[in-house]
């Protein structure tokens, strides 16, 4: 069965990093893109950019480019999303969720999902 | 980034009605569109990709439609599972979500 299973909720304060993860199983790792979406409480979907593992090519969205890094490590095919001085408006659930084909490059709809990890920032 | 404007923002319907929700793009997608639907606390789901492709396992009362800046998504006959919210998405460049529809019990 393909399916990413992420790491669980975080609470951090103001300040801190994090690096929350997402695993891959069931199909090949490397071939396929792999983004991360935010949702903050109560609100929309927002793309913030996708890696491809089998050379760590990347691509992020405006919004996010410089507030966030995305890395994959195919020896344990995770892929990581990191913060190095989280704010309180970081606060929100992230999915990662892999691209629907191999086929399509770096723009592509997500089929696979995440459970969604919670990100908690408050001093 | 390219404007998605989901309308209605929110509905509400009987089973067994028919429901359209429309996605209007800021510039031309092609079809370079998905939906999605999300249930509270869930992850979202793909229900349909370039336009009108419909996902493996999603019911075929689920069908979409358009091509350029305007793409709708029709479910011909609401069922009590269909209760959710929807997305619609566009990957012709940085992509970009919908607001979002929320489909509720009349």
């Amino acid at each position: 069965e393909e399916q990413l299973v992420q790491s669980g909720g975080e609470v951090k304060k103001p300040g801190e990093s994090l690096k929350i993860s997402c695993k891959a199983s069931g199909y090949r790792f490397a071939t396929y893109w792999i983004g991360w979406v935010r949702q903050m409480p109560g609100k929309g979907l927002e793309w913030m950019g996708v890696i491809y593992p089998g050379d760590s090519d990347t691509r992020y969205s405006p919004s996010f480019q410089g507030q966030v890094t995305i890395s994959a490590d195919t020896s344990t095919s995770i892929v990581y999303l990191q913060w190095s001085s989280l704010r309180a408006s970081d606060s929100a659930t992230y999915y990662c969720a892999r691209h629907v084909d191999d086929q399509g490059g770096d723009l592509n709809a997500f089929e696979i999902w995440g459970q969604g990890t919670m990100v908690t920032v408050s001093s | 980034d390219i404007q998605m404007t989901q309308s209605p923002s929110a509905l509400s319907a009987s089973v067994g009605d028919r429901v359209t929700i429309t996605c209007r793009a800021g510039q031309s997608l092609g079809n370079w569109l998905a939906w999605y639907q999300q249930k509270p606390g869930k992850a979202p789901k793909l229900l349909i990709h370039k336009a009108s492709i419909l996902e493996s396992g999603v019911p075929s009362r689920f069908s979409g439609s358009g091509s350029g800046t305007e793409f709708t998504l029709t479910i011909s006959s609401l069922q009590p599972d269909d209760f959710a919210t929807y997305y619609c998405q566009q990957y012709n460049t940085d992509p970009t979500f919908g607001q979002g529809t929320k489909v509720e019990i009349k």
